[in-house]
């Protein structure tokens, strides 16, 4: 069961650009949360958003959510090559167990 | 170092053959989780564990089997009734597994012959 899933599938943008990348879920949750995965290695946790919060600050990471339309976005201000890698969201959905969508492929070109 | 250790890194299973993917963690979690990765896609959970000698079916566990003796590993057979074995698999594990962040290996590309 996919609860989570991201939009778009696939960005490429330029250094210095920002990058929104979307996420929209079925059933109502307790948490959300955003994972960044380079190719072929282990995910690595972001940021991680309450159902009772808005909005989230980490560095150049900004996560909205907005629990009416049961969605969030991740935006990565000012890109480096190196934030290029896939992004996740992952959501609990009201279980003790993460579900996590298919990602968004960004490309950071120099 | 703390973390999470997958080993091997690739792995190579024949036809009709078992195979166990390790995971170790020494971070002192007591949840465990093995998830799947195919090319493209997202992650698609295989098992979960939320305490030593317990464990859960996630949502493709046909083919799979855990054990959960001890709290810092978590290894996981993928068996012959798997017919399609080929994917990425990632460990994670979290403090208590309920609405925290997961911490992940490195994983394991896992191929038939």
């Amino acid at each position: 069961s996919q609860q989570g899933e991201e939009d778009p599938q696939a960005l490429s943008i330029q250094e210095g650009e920002n990058a929104t990348m979307n996420c929209s879920y079925k059933t109502s949750i307790n948490n959300l949360q955003w994972y960044r995965q380079n190719s072929g290695r282990g995910l690595v946790h972001l940021i991680l958003i309450r159902s009772n919060e808005r909005e989230k600050h980490s560095g150049r990471l900004r996560v909205t959510l907005d629990t009416s339309k049961k969605s969030s976005s991740l935006l990565i201000t000012a890109s480096r090559a190196a934030d290029t890698a896939s992004y996740f969201c992952a959501t609990d959905g009201g279980y003790n167990k993460l579900i996590f969508g298919a990602g968004t492929r960004l490309a950071v070109h120099p | 170092d703390g973390g999470i250790t997958q080993s091997p890194k690739y792995l190579f299973r024949k036809e009709g053959q078992n195979v166990t993917l390790s995971c170790e963690q020494n971070l002192n979690h007591d949840a465990m989780y093995w998830y799947r990765q195919d090319p493209g896609q997202g992650l698609r959970l295989i098992y979960y564990s939320q305490i030593v000698n317990d464990f859960q079916k996630g949502d493709i566990a046909e083919g799979y089997s855990v054990s959960r003796e001890k709290k810092e590993s978590f290894p996981l057979t993928v068996t012959s009734a798997q017919k399609n074995p080929t994917a990425f698999y990632l460990c994670a594990s979290s403090p208590t597994g309920i609405n925290e962040k997961l911490f992940f290996g490195s994983g394991t590309q896992l191929s038939v012959l």
